[in-house]
């Protein structure tokens, strides 16, 4: 079954201290994975996806296939950082469908 | 370029009453969808639609209805409203070949 799993509902760090938001997945197949972003009372907007293999905002995402992990890090958090994080999975075929997990808060502390 | 929208973005009803939530995208894209936002429970699929015509259950889809006449518009319909369907709904679009999905700003429902 496809499935992804963030084990942490709440982060708190202090500003400055690293970051690393937690994601597994379950997929039998070649996994498309997101990290979604939601500030307070905003739209979900796309952060980073494992095929771009970028760094936004100061985040980045590797996907490790061996240990079923796509965490999110961030060297130096910021207050700005604060928001609800989404790991999701592209279950791909024809439906094009996500599957979300429940999400992160992370409250970065001044 | 508005990219999702959804109409209305607040909205209390009372028990049984019914009422349909609108979706409406400008990208043109095929694939439409209807999540709902609880706590603890991340965004979960209520229905969704591969294209125009064309609508499927998603993984909660009881209580809730939908229909997509128009490429453009995705409709969520609730006909009989229950305190459980209290949530922050979010419609999103993909287009065919890329799962990156487009969020529309939610709307927040509130049953008594």
């Amino acid at each position: 079954a496809q499935r992804v799993t963030q084990p942490e509902k709440l982060l708190s760090v202090f500003k400055g201290a690293p970051v690393e938001l937690k994601c597994n997945y379950s997929y039998s197949g070649s996994p498309e994975l997101f990290w979604y972003v939601q500030y307070s009372r905003q739209r979900l907007q796309l952060l980073l996806r494992h095929i771009s293999r970028e760094s936004i905002k100061g985040f980045t995402a590797d996907l490790n296939k061996g240990e079923t992990s796509f965490h999110l890090k961030k060297p130096f958090a910021q207050e700005e950082d604060s928001a609800m994080y989404y790991c999701a999975l592209g279950g791909g075929g024809a439906t094009n469908k996500l599957i979300f997990g429940t999400g992160t808060l992370l409250a970065v502390q001044p | 370029n508005a990219g999702v929208t959804q109409t209305p973005k607040f909205r209390v009803l009372k028990t049984g009453q019914s009422m349909t939530l609108l979706c409406a995208q400008d990208m043109n894209h095929e694939y439409m969808y209807w999540y709902r936002q609880d706590p603890g429970m991340g965004l979960r699929l209520i229905h969704y639609s591969v294209g125009e015509g064309t609508t499927a259950k998603g993984e909660v889809p009881d209580g809730y209805n939908v229909s997509r006449l128009k490429k453009q518009n995705f409709l969520l319909g609730l006909e009989s409203a229950a305190p459980s369907q209290t949530s922050v709904y979010f419609c999103a679009s993909t287009k065919t070949g890329n799962t990156e999905a487009f969020f529309g700003q939610g709307t927040r429902l509130t049953v008594v």
